[in-house]
């Protein structure tokens, strides 16, 4: 156990609809980075918040995004959802953001259909 | 885009036996991470190389590290049914303070 926990575990949505995702990092983290990972595919890195900012970003429009809570919990939010915005979708804290161990969560396996 | 790439992608040896796998990368980096993930859920680290270290033990595993070759090895020794997950390897470089992750080696061991 990572102490990391993300809600909900699966969901299924429909094709244009909106969903947030939630995590709650590390007790004493203030970093947290959120991922997508495709079936068969690594990690891809979504964004990075450190103490309630964005902090760093990948290849993902502007429809992710994300907030950083005082507590350090994080939602990642996507809008219009497509097709194939389904996957496992992974929140990892770490306890500062130059410390690169990162503890992650279960995920949550998003379906789009 | 992915900056490592694991070799093989799946693995399946007996129980007992060692199993290896590689991991190359493109850019310099300041540290490699090794992980692993059961059932598509989430990943544990395992292991951190830093860039100025050459091998790394801890328990049963063994990690080398030639940056000259951008490449990476994970090593575990007398392997369990347990050890059945995949592994990805993973670059951290400072100026982007992101893991960059490779599409990871399946193994799986038969009892």
């Amino acid at each position: 156990e990572t102490g990391v926990t993300q809600s909900p575990t699966h969901l299924i949505k429909t094709r244009g609809q909106q969903v947030t995702l939630r995590c709650s990092s590390q007790s004493g983290h203030n970093t947290v980075s959120w991922y997508q990972q495709a079936l068969g595919q690594g990690p891809q890195f979504i964004f990075q918040y450190y103490r309630e900012e964005e902090n760093g970003r990948g290849n993902f429009p502007p429809r992710f995004s994300g907030l950083q809570f005082p507590n350090y919990s994080s939602e990642l939010n996507v809008n219009a959802l497509e097709l194939d915005d389904s996957a496992l979708y992974l929140c990892a804290s770490s306890l500062t953001v130059s410390n690169t161990e990162a503890f992650f969560g279960q995920g949550t396996r998003l379906t789009v259909v | 885009s992915q900056q490592g790439e694991e070799d093989p992608q799946a693995l399946s040896i007996q129980e007992g036996e060692n199993a290896t796998m590689n991991c190359s990368y493109k850019t310099s980096i300041n540290n490699l991470q090794w992980y692993r993930q059961n059932s598509g859920r989430g990943l544990v680290h395992l292991i951190l190389i830093r860039s100025n270290e050459r091998e790394k033990h801890s328990g049963r595993l063994r990690v080398t590290l030639d940056t000259s070759k951008k490449s990476s090895s994970l090593l575990i020794t007398a392997s369990r049914a347990a050890d059945t997950a995949s592994y990805f390897c993973a670059t951290w470089r400072d100026s982007n303070y992101q893991l960059i992750w490779g599409a990871g080696t399946k193994l799986i061991i038969k009892p």
